[in-house]
């Protein structure tokens, strides 16, 4: 089972700043690697799939970078919507699909 | 658009049986493969189970085998989650969800139900 750990696990920003979150596996997923949002309260929400490509709908300000083993998802200028938790995944090894155990982006 | 509707979940005793659905619309179920994911009350997101297309693959977490069993009717567009021997562990928002091609496993959930609650508490 490839095992997926983010940090950190909180992170404190200011609206209008940089946020950086990171995600590491266990071993090579490739670019594999899936980034979701979720707000309180609501589904999970795809952001970032294929480590680097943006979902439907999501905004710029959002981007993914990484492959193999280290991964990271830049807010590049917070809004308040973007308080949320974040969680990565891989799908390159299955089963079991992996979650990382998330990162709770939270206002300074 | 995609929909994915969860229903079914409640408050059941220990050792207890839950079924719960997902009801698909805005897109051919009959191709894709399914998914379940839960979330504990505070905690992470947890793959639970998958199964094929056409019901004839199915794979599951190392806690629920032997306990739930993911099942299809591409009639009635809907997947299922039968649960037994319910333990307090099991507790959490159980939500479907969908990988973004028909037929692959390689992929990640582009389409999220809203989940179902599942309290498992004497």
């Amino acid at each position: 089972e490839i095992v997926m750990a983010q940090s950190p696990a909180t992170l404190s920003v200011s609206p209008g700043e940089r946020a950086t979150l990171s995600c590491r596996a266990s071993q090579s997923v490739s670019d594999n690697l899936a980034w979701y949002q979720q707000r309180p309260g609501q589904a999970p929400r795809l952001l970032i799939y294929g480590a680097s490509t943006r979902a439907t709908g999501v905004p710029a300000r959002f981007s993914g970078s990484g492959s193999g083993t280290e991964f990271t998802l830049t807010i590049s200028s917070l809004q308040s919507e973007d308080f949320a938790v974040y969680y990565c995944q891989q799908y390159n090894n299955w089963p079991p699909w992996t979650f990382g155990q998330g990162t709770k982006v939270e206002i300074k | 658009q995609v929909q994915l509707v969860e229903s079914g979940g409640a408050v059941v005793q220990p050792g207890g049986s839950l079924r719960l659905s997902c009801a698909a619309s805005g897109f051919t179920f009959s191709v894709y493969n399914m998914h379940w994911v839960r979330q504990a009350p505070g905690k992470g997101l947890e793959w639970v189970a998958s199964i094929r297309f056409d019901g004839s693959d199915k794979y599951y977490t190392d806690s629920v085998k032997g306990r739930f069993t993911i099942s299809r009717d591409n009639s009635k567009n809907t997947v299922y989650l039968q649960m037994i021997s319910l333990r307090a562990e099991d507790t959490a928002v159980y939500y479907c969800a969908k990988p973004p091609y028909s037929s692959v496993w390689s992929y990640y959930f582009d389409s999220w139900g809203q989940g179902t609650l599942v309290t498992v508490s004497s």
